[in-house]
């Protein structure tokens, strides 16, 4: 069983369009992160969602909008794609050990 | 400051050697340092953690050692092996439940038959 999925796996599109990226977690956690990992693979969390309320809303475009229909999946919608939004995106959940933090497989977005 | 600073961006070590890869921090207030590790195509997986009343953790052949004091951790990989080749990063919590993790920069080790 996948523990953290993602789909899809790979995604291109043209600038300016609008697109989603889903992610489900079959672990029970309460915690859930979007993370962006760019061409020099540095990893930066976007946003953080416990319990369905988001907690943390680093410096992210508000193109970028997170959806949690329940705990156990984090959507990502990306309006108005643009070329510096290419980059690998990673989905996340935490459980009780602190800091401990099960990745999805991740979604490359290629906007050309 | 939030920031985890890692070195070397790029390894290279002889099959049977040691890796060595180390990182700095500056917030007192971070209290679960683990380490990553991703390869290419995957997501980043948990490889080994330690919380700062501990020096050394070790599990297999990969060791965590803290200097508190110094505000620095390393991981420490003994008999480095090809399928250890992959991207390694050490990351610290900001505590709290509703904290996150500050990762570092990222070192690419590749380990040569």
């Amino acid at each position: 069983d996948t523990a953290v999925s993602q789909t899809p796996k790979y995604l291109v599109t043209q600038m300016g369009n609008d697109k989603s990226i889903k992610c489900e977690q079959n672990l029970g956690h309460d915690t859930m992160y979007w993370y962006k990992q760019d061409s020099k693979k540095f990893l930066k969390i976007m946003f953080s969602y416990n319990n369905k309320e988001l907690i943390i809303n680093e410096t992210v475009p508000n193109r970028f909008s997170p959806k949690s229909p329940d705990k156990a999946h984090l959507n990502l919608h990306i309006n108005s794609l643009e070329l510096g939004d290419s980059a690998v995106y990673f989905c996340a959940s935490r459980g009780t050990g602190v800091g401990e933090q099960y990745f999805g497989p991740g979604t490359r977005l290629t906007v050309t | 400051q939030q920031q985890v600073k890692q070195s070397p961006q790029s390894l290279i070590v002889q099959k049977g050697g040691i890796s060595i890869i180390n990182c700095a921090y500056e917030n007192t207030a971070f209290d679960y340092f683990p380490w990553y590790q991703q390869f290419p195509g995957k997501g980043p997986a948990l490889l080994i953690a330690i919380r700062p009343d501990v020096s050394e953790k070790k599990e297999g052949r990969f060791t965590i050692s803290f200097n508190k004091s110094a505000k620095q951790f390393s991981l420490h990989i003994m008999d480095s092996q090809p399928g250890d080749s992959a991207t390694y990063f050490c990351a610290a919590y900001n505590g709290g439940s509703q904290g996150n993790l500050i990762f570092g920069k990222g070192t690419k080790l590749s380990v040569k038959p």
